[in-house]
């Protein structure tokens, strides 16, 4: 089985660009979530979608939004973007709602984002 | 809010020596708990998970976990760490209904 796959792998951007990162998860698995990972915070989540909802939302600004297609394909989009957005984001699939329910979570491996 | 904290940032041991990172979480209702590894270049992998049942939880490659609610603790445990041990350890929970939190990690460099 195909693990969950991130596009692009890196991307260049410039302050105030915006960007839309790609997540294909597990075949069968119908939760996406979002991480952003760096050195200083460490990994923070951003949202989790379940069957095209958002089920739970981090504590980051609206600019980092994000949306589940019905094939459980997800895009996340980061507009006027800062230097501080640079960072590795971080996809993670799981077979269903994953709070509460012990669902595991399956990364990919991450998009490397810098802004200059 | 849920949190996570792993009070050791960089572990330093030598090959054969015994390994155990701690982790504490705070305070809430039913609570899922999670070990991940991440090797240089690689993607982050679960290493083991405690839902419900017997506190001390068996993962891959010889490590374990055991949870003590009495103490909001679930340190990790290896009893003799290799070379390719090296990597970047996560403990991670989710508390309720809440979201999946990490704590900030714990670098471990074996040297051969």
């Amino acid at each position: 089985k195909a693990g969950v796959t991130q596009t692009p792998r890196y991307l260049i951007k410039t302050r105030g660009q915006q960007v839309t990162l790609s997540c294909s998860p597990i075949s069968g698995h119908r939760s996406v979530s979002w991480y952003q990972q760096t050195p200083g915070q460490g990994l923070q989540f951003l949202f989790e979608y379940f069957s095209e909802t958002q089920r739970n939302k981090g504590n980051f600004p609206g600019r980092f939004s994000g949306r589940q297609f019905s094939n459980s394909r997800s895009e996340m989009n980061v507009s006027t973007l800062e230097l501080g957005d640079s960072a590795l984001y971080l996809c993670a699939s799981s077979l269903g709602v994953l709070a509460g329910l012990g669902n595991e979570q399956f990364f990919g491996p991450g998009t490397r984002l810098t802004v200059l | 809010a849920q949190s996570v904290s792993q009070h050791n940032h960089h572990v330093i041991l030598s090959e054969a020596a015994s390994l155990e990172l701690g982790c504490n979480y705070s305070y809430g209702g039913t609570v899922n708990l999670f070990w991940y590894v991440q090797y240089p270049g690689q993607h982050l992998q679960l290493l083991l998970k405690y839902f419900s049942g017997d506190p001390l939880v068996k993962g891959i490659k010889g490590f374990e976990a055991e949870f003590i609610k009495s103490k909001f603790s679930f340190n990790l445990r290896k009893p003799s760490v290799q070379w390719s041990d090296t990597a970047e350890y996560f403990c991670a929970v989710v508390i309720g209904n809440e979201k999946l939190t990490f704590g900030t990690g714990t670098r471990l460099t074996i040297i051969p």
